[in-house]
């Protein structure tokens, strides 16, 4: 069975602050590695994408993956009120398997 | 360019009642995933398919579960009969050329409810 997880949270930051991200994933094989992000009431929508080792940087967000470790993660930093909402980390691996998600509330 | 659509947006039926839950494809796009959300179990892939071709059903429940693509565009999830236990909202999502490094668009959700 492909799991894929995530702490559950909820996490809470200060406006300003850096948020992280967790994920774990259990298949060797996967290549491709997403965050999403949900609003309450809302269909997810993606944030960013990253296949390869290391960092990749999109504005206030950094996705970070390790492979070896089958470990990967999202940093926002000066975090927003806006920014609260559920994020899911996605993984393919012959499929597009979710974690539960985490939800974060970045309070003013 | 329009995104997923899906339909109904939202249905409030009874218990042993055929509901039928409709997608379209983003145009271009040939994979197409069908999820189901809740709180308890977060979101389940159901099914999906590759041009029009069911590659993984192992998530659907059960057999009151059948997902259909009878053209490259459109695609049905029927529940027959539904069960309260099947509150929930069901996603479609689409993807283009295969799955690996594609990302998956979703659909706005039909939020069903079985009393």
């Amino acid at each position: 069975q492909k799991e894929v997880e995530q702490n559950s949270g909820p996490l809470s930051v200060p406006e300003g602050a850096i948020a992280s991200l967790n994920c774990t994933y259990s298949d060797r094989g996967s290549q491709s590695f997403f965050w999403y992000r949900q609003y309450s009431g809302k269909s997810p929508e993606l944030i960013m994408s990253i296949y390869s080792n290391g960092d990749k940087e999109d504005g206030r967000f950094t996705a970070q993956l390790n492979k070896a470790s089958q470990y990967v993660s999202l940093l926002i930093r000066d975090s927003q009120p806006s920014d609260s909402a559920t994020y899911l980390c996605a993984v393919d691996s012959n499929d597009m398997r979710f974690g539960a998600g985490t939800r974060l509330t970045v309070k003013p | 360019d329009a995104g997923v659509i899906q339909s109904p947006r939202h249905e409030v039926t009874e218990m042993g009642q055929e509901v039928t839950l409709r997608c379209k494809l983003i145009s271009g796009h040939n994979s197409l995933f069908w999820y189901r959300q809740t709180m308890m179990r977060g979101l389940e892939l159901l099914i999906y398919f590759n041009n029009n071709v069911p590659i993984d059903d192992s998530g659907m429940p059960e057999d009151r579960f059948s997902a259909k693509m009878p053209n490259a565009s459109f695609s049905t999830l029927k529940i027959q009969p539904s069960e309260p236990r099947d509150s929930a909202v069901y996603f479609c999502a689409s993807s283009q050329t295969g799955l690996s490094g594609n990302t998956i668009y979703f659909g706005e959700g039909s939020w069903l409810t079985v009393v």
